[in-house]
């Protein structure tokens, strides 16, 4: 198993432009996370998905988007990039949902993305 | 609003001392508490916590949870500079997600 791969692992973008970051796991999770990770700070639950066609707002969501029409995969879309959405972005994946039961969450290897 | 909030923020201490990292939380349902170990890259899985008072321990690392007082710490023993991460707190409020704290920054000098 790959585990959460995601793509692409540095990504310098001009402000206003847009992207995808990719991720993909294979350990046919239900639920899957995008996590954004100022420096020197936690992380922050940008989106999430619960299934197939089932995603949801988390804390700061503003300015990107979701969808996920895969079990395997969780693109977040950012539009109009902005200095602010300069950050390392994590992708994370869990069978039950992260905190329940006696499962957890895993990580993908993550993003660094730096908007000038 | 949930909120998980760690301290000290950053902590420098020498090869061989003792740490204890602290986490409290405000939160609206509370699940259960996860802690998690950061080097360079993505969080690794430490310990999760659901019951008062019942440590969890690997090797030289422990954990417990005061769910009257509404927090856990994560004690090391004999640091060693492999030690040497962020430790993130996360707190499952009763959703389907976590909340994280903002991290201690730990770093251990030979």
């Amino acid at each position: 198993n790959a585990g959460v791969t995601q793509t692409p692992k540095f990504r310098i973008l001009k402000i206003g432009q847009s992207m995808t970051l990719q991720c993909t796991q294979d350990m046919n999770h239900n639920y899957m996370y995008w996590y954004r990770q100022d420096p020197g700070m936690g992380l922050k639950l940008i989106y999430y998905s619960v299934g197939a066609g089932i995603t949801d707002k988390g804390e700061v969501p503003n300015g990107y988007n979701v969808s996920r029409s895969t079990t395997e995969d969780f693109p977040l879309r950012l539009e109009l990039a902005a200095p602010s959405q300069t950050s390392v972005y994590f992708c994370a994946s869990s069978y039950s949902p992260a905190g329940w039961g006696t499962d957890t969450q895993y990580f993908g290897p993550g993003t660094r993305l730096t908007v000038l | 609003e949930d909120k998980v909030v760690q301290s000290p923020l950053s902590l420098v201490v020498h090869e061989g001392d003792t740490v204890t990292l602290n986490c409290s939380y405000e939160v609206t349902n509370f699940r259960s508490l996860l802690w998690y170990k950061q080097e360079k890259k993505a969080p690794t899985f430490l310990f999760m916590l659901t019951s008062s008072g019942i440590e969890k321990k690997s090797g030289r690392l422990s954990s417990i949870l005061d769910k009257k007082e509404l927090f856990s710490i994560l004690n090391i023993t004999a640091t060693q500079t492999g030690d040497s991460a962020i430790y993130l707190c996360a707190v499952n409020p009763g959703a389907q997600k976590l909340v994280f704290g903002q991290g201690t920054r730990l770093t251990i000098n030979p």
